[in-house]
């Protein structure tokens, strides 16, 4: 069965720090992944989409994957209590599968 | 506007009375799904759909139905509601190229209370 895990959290973090999110996936066939966020009893957002090895990077957000190790990670830099959600790792081959999500909270 | 609708928004009803949850999207996408989400669960796909005629069990697809009759519309039919299927519900729909566009979009959310 394919499967996407993250730790649930909570993470917590001072206002300014950098937050590391981590998702690790089973299927070694997934092409694309995907960060988004979700406030509570709101729609998931997208916040980044990542398809190749390396890191991309948008504003204070940069996602990060590796194939082989079978992980992808977000790092969010000069974190705001704004940030403060739950992120959801998801990954598609075919079918998009979704993490359970990280709770993160952003401490003023 | 590129949207997914979602109709009702809330719903109240009642153990056994058959209800329908509709999704619609204008971006000519194939892939549609449906998810629940309860405090602590997160997201449970519920059913998807890879195009027209094509559906496909996801985690939790018991008690539930759909059917994928034109591209813009995933329909989420429960027959027989029971107080277990209360939840937030989501409809989301994506390309699915392989390319890079298959962002998905998620429809605003139906809340379902049986009672």
């Amino acid at each position: 069965q394919k499967e996407v895990e993250q730790n649930s959290g909570p993470l917590s973090v001072p206002e300014g720090a950098i937050a590391s999110l981590n998702c690790t996936y089973s299927d070694r066939g997934s092409q694309s992944f995907f960060w988004y966020r979700q406030y509570s009893g709101k729609s998931p957002e997208l916040i980044m989409s990542i398809y190749s090895n390396g890191d991309k990077e948008d504003g204070r957000f940069t996602a990060q994957l590796n194939k082989a190790s079978q992980y992808v990670s977000l790092l969010i830099r000069d974190s705001q209590p704004s940030d403060s959600a739950t992120y959801l790792c998801a990954v598609r081959q075919g079918n998009l599968i979704f993490g359970k999500g990280t709770k993160l909270s952003v401490k003023p | 506007e590129a949207q997914v609708t979602q109709n009702p928004r809330y719903l109240i009803t009642v153990t056994g009375k058959k209800l329908t949850v509709t999704c619609s999207q204008n971006m000519n996408h194939e892939y549609m799904s449906w998810y629940r989400q309860d405090p602590g669960l997160g997201l449970r796909q519920i059913y998807y759909s890879m195009n027209v005629e094509v559906t496909d069990k996801g985690d939790v697809p018991e008690g539930y139905k759909v059917s994928r009759k034109e591209k813009r519309n995933f329909p989420l039919i429960l027959e027989s509601p029971s107080p277990n299927q209360t939840s937030l519900y989501f409809c989301a729909s994506s390309s699915i190229n392989r390319g890079r566009s298959d962002t998905q979009y998620f429809g605003p959310g139906t809340r379902l209370t049986v009672l």
